[in-house]
């Protein structure tokens, strides 16, 4: 499996935005880019996904360096219910059916009023 | 909708034990994986069922052992417990579709004590 590096932890003032970055110097080109979170006391959650393009969805949006060997998750604006372990995964995609989730130790963000 | 439930909640177990640790998929999945989570680290892939049967494993020993019910339920099974077996056991279901990147949704998890 690629690896992933991500910061240990972050932290991020309420209702600023957070850019937590995550390198994949070894990527393939049939590797997609997935984000998880996971809260205190929960198991994690999808976040969002891309591949080559930038990607935007109602959590957060994903932005892809040209040479994909890198990554950047943006949180506009974050909130304390935004305090978490974000993780950063490669998945294959002609893993097909095999499809399972490879973690790392994940940035452990931490929003202050 | 329900999303993915995990029983127990908390579970104390003395070495050498063995225990089942039970999960129910959402709605509408069909795929059941499961994983560990120690203490400071992220999830690490024990295994997953589909079709009642284990289609890929993780790097654990044979004590760890699952099955998955005709209504797409699962069970993970931990034999000879050891202390370093104590950890955050999740299980995530998903819908699989060939050459598909599906979403996995997790459950609280099943946090397991071994003295």
């Amino acid at each position: 499996d690629a690896k992933t590096t991500q910061p240990n932890s972050m932290e991020s003032n309420e209702e600023e935005p957070v850019h937590l970055p995550c390198n994949h110097s070894t990527i393939s080109g049939t590797d997609y880019i997935h984000w998880y979170r996971q809260l205190p006391s929960q198991g994690p959650e999808y976040v969002i996904h891309g591949l080559t393009s930038n990607v935007n969805n109602r959590m957060a949006s994903l932005a892809i360096a040209e040479d994909r060997k890198s990554s950047t998750l943006i949180l506009h604006r974050a909130t304390l219910r935004d305090a978490a372990v974000y993780y950063c995964i490669l998945r294959d995609v002609n893993t097909g059916t095999a499809s399972k989730l490879t973690f790392g130790t994940g940035t452990r963000l931490q929003v202050t009023l | 909708d329900a999303g993915v439930t995990q029983s127990p909640t908390h579970l104390i177990k003395t070495r050498g034990q063995q225990v089942t640790l039970r999960c129910s998929p959402k709605s509408g999945h069909d795929t059941v994986s499961w994983y560990q989570q120690a203490l400071g680290q992220g999830p690490q892939f024990i295994f997953q069922y589909y079709e009642e049967e284990e289609r890929q494993r993780g790097n654990f020993p044979d004590r760890f052992s699952g099955h998955q019910f005709p209504n797409y339920s699962s069970e993970l099974n931990v034999n000879a417990l050891l202390l370093g077996d104590s950890a955050l056991y999740l299980c995530a279901s998903s819908l699989r579709l060939a050459y598909h990147q599906e979403t996995q949704y997790f459950g609280p998890g099943t946090r397991l004590l071994v003295l």
